[in-house]
């Protein structure tokens, strides 16, 4: 069994470029969450998917950035022209829904996909 | 709000028990969580606790919630080099999305 897989691991481009990350849920899990974690900070929360719908975003995901999971699987976070501001490491994760369907099932993370910006 | 605070740095002997501390602004969370990050690594789930619980025991870990004073802790027992990383609480609010505290870097002096 496999955990929740990110890729790439890191990615270092220059200052306008777009880039795409992709994350792989554990294959169970229909809930997906994309955070952004700065360096000293905790996680912030940027998104979230219950299978291919989007029902979250935070005000943090600006217009520059999109995610999709189209068939409720995988899921790609796409950063159009970056900005040095938007080096951070790249965390996702999932989760199981519970019976209730409230999101008391603890989030799994992936190793995340660190951004660097020239 | 939404604010979770923790300290920055714990220093411990190896042997010797950790307690790391958090405390959170919101009384709607639901559950409370606590993550573990090794360098270049993402977060690992360590335990959780269900708000209306007062203590959980996992192993080497326990956990104390003290909702009144939205207060959590986690004490490890018996602290070993590789119980060194950064330790984060979490808390959950029903909304799909966890609140994270800036983190506690533990280091364990062998």
């Amino acid at each position: 069994d496999t955990g929740v897989s990110q890729d790439p691991r890191h990615k270092i481009t220059k200052r306008g470029q777009n880039v795409t990350f992709r994350c792989d849920p554990i294959s169970e899990h229909n809930r997906l969450y994309w955070y952004r974690q700065t360096l000293g900070q905790g996680p912030e929360f940027l998104t979230y998917f219950q299978n291919e719908a989007q029902l979250e975003k935070s005000r943090l995901l600006s217009d520059r950035f999109s995610a999709e999971r189209p068939k409720g699987s995988f899921s790609t976070l796409e950063i159009q022209r970056t900005e040095q501001g938007d080096s951070a490491m790249y965390l996702c994760a999932s989760s199981l829904p519970d019976r209730l369907g409230r999101s008391n099932q603890p989030q799994h993370f992936g190793d995340g996909t660190r951004l660097s910006i020239l | 709000g939404e604010d979770v605070e923790q300290s920055l740095f714990l220093s411990v002997r190896e042997g010797d028990s950790s307690v790391i501390n958090c405390t959170y602004t919101d009384s709607s969370s639901t559950y409370l969580y606590w993550y573990k990050q090794e360098p270049g690594a993402g977060l690992q789930l360590l335990t959780y606790i269900f708000s209306n619980m007062d203590m959980k025991q996992d192993q080497r870990l326990t956990v104390l919630l003290n909702k009144k004073d939205k207060h959590l802790s986690l004490r490890i027992a018996d602290t070993q080099t590789g119980d060194s990383a950064i330790y984060f609480c979490a808390e959950d609010m029903g909304t799909y999305k966890y609140i994270f505290g800036t983190g506690t870097r533990l280091k364990v002096l062998a």
